[in-house]
């Protein structure tokens, strides 16, 4: 399967407690995007990386939160002190260029903070 | 702000009817994109619609662009029970911003 990879499909913690999500995107795609999505909305942009860069940042995006792309293949996004507003699917997309900017969606992390 | 705007938020439609749902942006938009999500899955791209006036077709489903590029439309006909799913616009980057941003999507369900 060459899609989008996102590991665990599902984390169950407990407030206060860090969590950290990784996100494999289409090998050939240098962009890769992170969404939160809670239930009856849309996916909410987080943060966006083009290579390793991290290029843009949600305003809404707290401090707790922090994303990277090392070596401009995979990604990781870490919760620190998770709060029960966090509970949500985090989502992770790829896109191979800015010339073709429809996005390519991973399953999703569910994650639920008790 | 930055929203795009959809409606209805629902819609319930008996298997055989048509089925349309709405996205308006304020402003200009660059372009549009269209995703579906099933119950339980995630978003997969549709269309990207870039010119104004704009009309695309897949199959049953049919994707306009207003001439204005404020709004766009999608419209599926005879609905079948695999059309169950939400559907989502977004609208592209603007303003030096990469991101798409969604709108709340339209809840579709068919009765067969």
């Amino acid at each position: 399967d060459t899609g989008v990879s996102q590991d665990p499909r599902h984390k169950i913690t407990k407030r206060g407690q860090n969590v950290t999500f990784r996100c494999d995107p289409i090998s050939e795609h240098n962009r890769l995007y992170w969404y939160r999505q809670t239930l009856g909305q849309g996916p909410e942009f987080l943060t966006y990386f083009q290579n390793e860069a991290q290029l843009e940042k949600s305003r809404l995006l707290s401090d707790r939160f922090s994303a990277e792309r090392p070596k401009g293949s995979f990604s990781t996004l870490e919760i620190q002190r998770t709060e029960q507003g966090d509970s949500a699917m985090y989502l992770c997309a790829s896109s191979p260029s800015r010339s073709d900017e429809k996005l390519f969606f991973g399953s999703g992390t569910q994650l639920s903070v008790l | 702000g930055q929203q795009v705007m959809q409606i209805p938020q629902y819609q319930h439609v008996q298997e055989g009817e048509d089925f349309t749902t709405y996205c308006n942006s304020s402003t200009t938009l660059s372009n549009i994109q269209w995703y579906k999500q099933r119950p339980g899955g995630h978003p997969v791209f549709l269309i990207q619609l870039v010119k104004s006036g704009e009309v695309k077709k897949q199959k049953r489903l049919t994707f306009q662009f207003g001439e204005a590029k404020k709004n766009s439309s999608l419209h599926i006909t005879a609905t079948q029970t695999t059309d169950v799913g939400t559907y989502f616009c977004a609208k592209g980057g603007q303003g030096g911003s990469e991101k798409l941003v969604f709108g709340k999507g339209t809840k579709l369900t068919v009765n067969p």
